[in-house]
This record gives structure tokens, C-alpha cells and sequence, in this order.
């Protein structure tokens, strides 16, 4: 069975702060890694891919070590519109599968973040 | 240039019955997914389709299916309905490439009571 295993928190975080995300995952054949951000009662949003050499957007980094099946993000000067549920997501497309193709996005629960004033 | 659609936002049905949702991918994207997110857990895989074929499935059981049209836009049904299937239903579309980002519509919020 495909995992993503993520710190399900609250992260409690005063404004400014940094703060990191990690996750494990399970298949070691995954081709493609995100950060997807969820508010409440609202869709997924990519936040940004992840790739093996590193990659920032701004205030945010991510990482990816695929020996270790982990991926982490780093959010640094934390603005209160950062409080959301970060989730963690692997793509499991597989080109050997019968159909030859997707195996869907495999989702980490997702870390629930707060930020504080 | 619009998003991913889906209707209707919200429904509410009796256990024993079945439903349709609906998605409209981004122009240009021919591959449609579907995912189920209860309260408190990340969307679980239902299925894929591209140009019209079903190119993924995950582990749900056979009320669920699905199928999509020449124009890409695709339908969920569920057929006898149980309490358990209570959840916000979410569509994605992507690209060619199913190796990068999916983007989700808004969902639809389905209760079975």
C-alpha cells in the first residue's frame, strides 16, 4: 500500500517565525513530488513542485531526498495568511501498469498550520 | 481563462441513492481525475481518465465509476449510497504529462443522510 506520512500538527507559530514540514513516503518507484496548500472547506492548491536539487519560490523551499523517500518544506518569515493545511503529495504514475498510466496522487493527511499575531 | 468546473457545489441524497457529479477540466488538459476527501484526511484516489480511457483506479468499490467525454469533461457516479460516502468530491485536470501538478476545482460537497 501507498503511504505519505505526515506530522499532522497544529504547528503553533508566531508571526515571522520559520517553519518546517517534513514527510516519508512509501513507494520508492514515485515519479513526482508537491506541497499542495488547503484552506478550510476549500479545493487543493499547488504550492510548488519538489525536484532533488532544491527549489524556492519566495518565501518558501523545498526539498527532496529520494534515498532517504523524504520531502520536506521551509516557510520562513511566516505571514498570518500563511495558517492553512499543508499537504504533502506524491504522484505515483506508473509506466508499466496494465493501462499505461496514472496511479493517481497519493496525499499525506496534511499539516495544520497556525500562524499567531 | 476559467478553471476546473464542477457542479453542483453542494447535494444532499438518501442512502440507497445514486448520483452523478460533473467536471469540466482547463482548456486544453485531456486528463481528468477524480478524488474523495472526508473531514480530517487528505483526497483519496478514485480514478483517471485520459482522451477517454481509464488510465488509473484506486481502491474503491464498484458503485464508484466514472467515464469521460470527447470534450474531456467527465462524470462520477455513485450508485447506492451509504452514509460513508459523505465527503467532499474533488475533481483535477492536468496536462498531457502526468508527471506534473494537477489543478483541483472547488468540489463537490456531497451528504448522505
Amino acid at each position: 500500500r501507498k503511504e505519505v506520512e505526515q506530522d499532522p500538527g497544529p504547528f503553533n507559530v508566531p508571526e515571522g517565525a520559520t517553519v518546517a514540514f517534513n514527510c516519508t513516503y512509501s513507494n520508492s518507484a514515485s515519479q513526482s513530488f508537491f506541497w499542495y496548500r488547503q484552506d478550510c472547506r476549500k479545493e487543493p492548491k499547488l504550492l510548488m513542485s519538489v525536484y532533488s536539487s532544491g527549489n524556492e519560490d519566495g518565501r518558501f523551499t523545498a526539498q527532496l531526498n529520494r534515498a532517504s523517500q523524504y520531502i520536506s518544506l521551509l516557510i520562513r518569515d511566516s505571514k498570518l495568511s500563511d495558517s492553512a493545511t499543508y499537504l504533502c503529495v506524491v504522484n505515483d504514475f506508473n509506466a508499466f501498469s496494465p493501462r499505461g498510466g496514472a496511479d493517481g496522487l497519493t496525499f499525506g493527511k496534511g499539516t495544520h498550520l497556525i500562524i499567531q499575531p | 481563462d476559467a478553471g476546473v468546473t464542477q457542479s453542483p457545489t453542494h447535494l444532499i441524497k438518501t442512502r440507497g441513492q445514486q448520483v452523478t457529479l460533473r467536471c469540466s477540466p482547463i482548456s486544453g488538459h485531456k486528463s481528468v481525475s477524480w478524488y474523495q476527501q472526508v473531514l480530517g484526511q487528505g483526497p483519496q484516489f478514485i480514478f483517471q481518465y485520459y482522451e477517454k480511457e481509464e488510465r488509473g483506479r484506486g481502491n474503491f468499490p464498484d458503485r464508484f465509476s466514472a467515464r469521460q467525454f470527447p470534450n474531456y469533461s467527465s462524470e462520477l457516479n455513485v450508485n447506492a449510497l451509504l452514509l460513508g460516502d459523505s465527503a467532499l468530491y474533488l475533481c483535477a485536470s492536468t496536462s498531457t504529462d502526468f508527471l506534473y501538478g494537477y489543478t483541483f476545482g472547488s468540489g463537490t460537497r456531497l451528504t448522505v443522510v
